[in-house]
């Protein structure tokens, strides 16, 4: 039972640049989310999924797109990257109803 | 949008002391969470809370729903080494398919030698 994971670790990008970053749980849980972290400013949501085959912007969607490939699987694309999306992405899941989110270990992104 | 108010921003104490923390948010919620983020990871959950005035103890935790549920409070007792972190609130209202969970800015905890 690996939790959340999340690939890749790192990433550096030219500006411009596009790729996608991967998550994936184990754990069966319908909402997934992904959240990006820069200093001083804690966890932003970018976008989230209520469940398989929905997807709602968050505070910061712009720049970004999202795919809820199914049930264990909610990927998250950067089209053309720019500086300003340097950041720590998180990626988490959670039950309906339920409070307690599950972290992955981040992917640490470095844009040009 | 709604904003969460953390403070404060980082704290500098002694090993053995108490720390205490708070978020206020201008909106109300139904439940409020407390995290706790160690270097090179993600966040995970320490406390959560559902209920206006209650007080919840983890260990050496404890946290507090405020009674305008626009507040809550985290105090550690008698602060270690590993207590070294970020220390997130968090607020959630469940309002129909909306699901989401407001952050605030983060409380460093550093632990002086």
């Amino acid at each position: 039972n690996a939790g959340v994971t999340q690939t890749p670790k790192f990433q550096v990008l030219k500006t411009g640049q596009s790729m996608t970053l991967q998550c994936a749980q184990d754990m069966n849980h319908n909402s997934m989310y992904w959240y990006r972290q820069d200093p001083g400013m804690g966890l932003r949501l970018i976008y989230y999924s209520a469940s398989e085959g929905t997807t709602d912007k968050g505070e910061v969607p712009n720049g970004y797109n999202v795919s809820r490939l199914n049930k264990r699987e909610f990927s998250l694309r950067l089209e053309s990257a720019a500086p300003s999306q340097t950041s720590v992405y998180f990626c988490a899941s959670k039950k309906p109803s339920a409070d307690t989110q599950y972290f992955g270990p981040g992917t640490r992104l470095t844009v040009l | 949008g709604q904003q969460l108010n953390q403070s404060p921003q980082s704290m500098f104490i002694q090993e053995g002391e108490d720390v205490s923390m708070n978020c206020t948010s201008s909106s109300i919620f139904n439940t409020w969470l407390w995290y706790k983020q160690d270097p090179g990871e993600g966040p995970v959950l320490l406390i959560a809370l559902y209920k206006a005035g209650e007080l919840t103890s983890n260990g050496r935790l404890t946290a507090q729903f405020g009674i305008t549920r626009k507040d809550s409070f985290l105090n550690i007792s008698a602060s270690i080494p590993s207590d070294v972190g970020i220390y997130f609130c968090a607020g959630q209202l469940r309002v129909r398919r909306d699901d989401k969970i407001i952050f605030g800015k983060g409380t460093r905890l550093h632990i002086l030698p």
